[in-house]
């Protein structure tokens, strides 16, 4: 069945700082691939998506390009603020099976001033 | 995009009684999920549901512990029957919008049992 894989955290950064959160997948058809955000207290918010192989999804600094070669996603930004404390989260829909989703486990990242 | 709200925002139950969640979309969709969210991890699917048939779990989930109602295109409830404290989790009804195929969450149902 289809699988997301993400990199472990907790991840802690200063202000500023580069981030990269890894997350690959296994599918068996052609999904679209998202990253969500959970804020402390609130619910999941899509943070960026790309629907085919090579397209990079953008939002509020953060950046992914969908890599079928590697079968990757991973998120970055270039300079993290303390705003972007959160937990973020990879996934994978499959179109051609009802639409359903899967995640992976979070990755916590904590930004420190 | 949708707004989908989502009552109770939370509930404390007692062991062995069932607690009703409903949730509302402010658009007409056809697919409405609901997940799972247990402290700390990721989201589980629970069941799909489609509006005027039965709703589909996922394995390791049934119809009389989590028995779901689809009356219309933008209302579903989702009961937990029978809770036990292993049921406290944050429960999330989620639509997919087949204009963009984006996904979109409601705000999430804190259960706690005691």
């Amino acid at each position: 069945g289809d699988s997301v894989t993400q990199m472990e955290g907790p991840v802690t950064l200063s202000e500023e700082a580069f981030l990269t959160i890894n997350c690959t997948y296994t599918a068996t058809g052609y999904p679209s691939l998202f990253w969500y955000v959970q804020y402390p207290g609130e619910g999941l918010q899509l943070l960026l998506k790309a629907t085919k192989a090579d397209d990079k999804g953008s939002n509020k600094g953060f950046e992914a390009t969908y890599r079928k070669e590697t079968t990757s996603f991973h998120l970055e930004k270039g300079s993290v603020q303390v705003s972007d404390s959160a937990v973020y989260f990879c996934a994978l829909r499959d179109n051609t099976n009802a639409g359903k989703s899967t995640f992976g486990d979070g990755t916590t990242l904590t930004v420190k001033p | 995009s949708a707004v989908i709200s989502q009552k109770p925002s939370r509930d404390i139950c007692q062991r062995g009684t069932s607690l009703t969640i409903q949730c509302q979309v402010d658009s007409q969709v056809t697919m409405m999920f609901w997940y799972r969210q247990q402290p700390g991890q990721s989201l589980t699917l629970i069941a799909t549901a489609n509006q005027g048939s039965e709703a589909t779990y996922e394995s390791g989930f049934v119809i009389d512990k989590f028995p779901i109602s689809r009356p219309n295109l933008t209302f579903s409830t989702l009961t937990v029957s029978n809770m036990s404290p292993e049921d406290s989790s944050i429960y999330l009804c989620s639509v997919v919008l087949p204009s963009s195929y984006e996904q979109y969450f409601g705000p999430g149902t804190r259960l706690t049992v005691t």
